[in-house]
């Protein structure tokens, strides 16, 4: 079952914007990840964030958590060409059973 | 990608032949996962091991076998049953079955069956 969906599918900016990605989910969740896939690559962890917060920061990268909605945001700042890549939300609704949706495809343009 | 590997990068299979998928970790981590990734999708839950000689079935699990001998290991088996196998299988492994911890992801491994 698929239970993140990501909106939108497929992103293009130039360099120097910023790339908000969403993820809506169905059932309620202890914690929402985000992970990052470059093309034909393995997936790599960015951020988590607990069902209990509301935003976290890591660097370029802020993530919110708005569970009455049951949705989440990435927002990249100040992009860069190194950011092209795929990006995956995931839920975890028990033991780190993880639940990944369909991505978002973001291009950014030198 | 971490301390996992998967071998190998590309495998050709003819229909009809099973074909077994490696994973090692060197990370001492205890739990262990398969991944099936089709073009354009997200990832789909084969099968996942929380403990050494212990396994249980994921989302997609017909047509796949494990085993988990070893802590650092969990060879995936895409059977002849399985039919649609063509596609990008990852494995993944995280220090514990409980919730809020990252799962580490290896580089992957493209499976066409033909």
């Amino acid at each position: 079952s698929q239970q993140g969906e990501e909106d939108p599918q497929a992103l293009s900016i130039q360099e120097g914007e910023n790339a908000t990605m969403n993820c809506s989910y169905k059932t309620s969740i202890n914690n929402l990840q985000w992970y990052r896939q470059n093309s034909g690559r393995g997936l790599v962890h960015l951020i988590l964030i607990r069902s209990n917060e509301r935003e976290k920061h890591s660097g370029r990268l802020r993530v919110t958590l708005d569970t009455s909605k049951k949705s989440s945001s990435l927002l990249i700042t100040a992009s860069r060409a190194a950011d092209t890549a795929s990006y995956f939300c995931a839920t975890d609704n028990a033991g780190n059973m993880l639940t990944f949706g369909g991505g978002t495809r973001l291009m950014v343009k030198p | 990608d971490g301390g996992i590997t998967q071998s190998p990068k590309y495998l050709f299979r003819k229909e009809g032949q099973n074909v077994t998928l490696s994973c090692e970790q060197n990370l001492n981590h205890d739990a262990m996962y398969w991944y099936r990734q089709d073009p354009g999708q997200g990832l789909r839950l084969i099968y996942y091991s929380q403990i050494v000689n212990d396994f249980q079935k994921g989302d997609i699990a017909e047509g796949y076998s494990v085993s988990r001998e070893k802590k650092e290991s969990f060879p995936l088996t895409v059977t002849s049953a399985q039919k649609n196998p063509t596609a990008f299988y990852l494995c993944a492994s995280s220090s514990g079955p409980t919730s809020g911890i990252e799962q580490y992801f290896g580089p992957g491994t493209r499976l066409t069956v033909t």
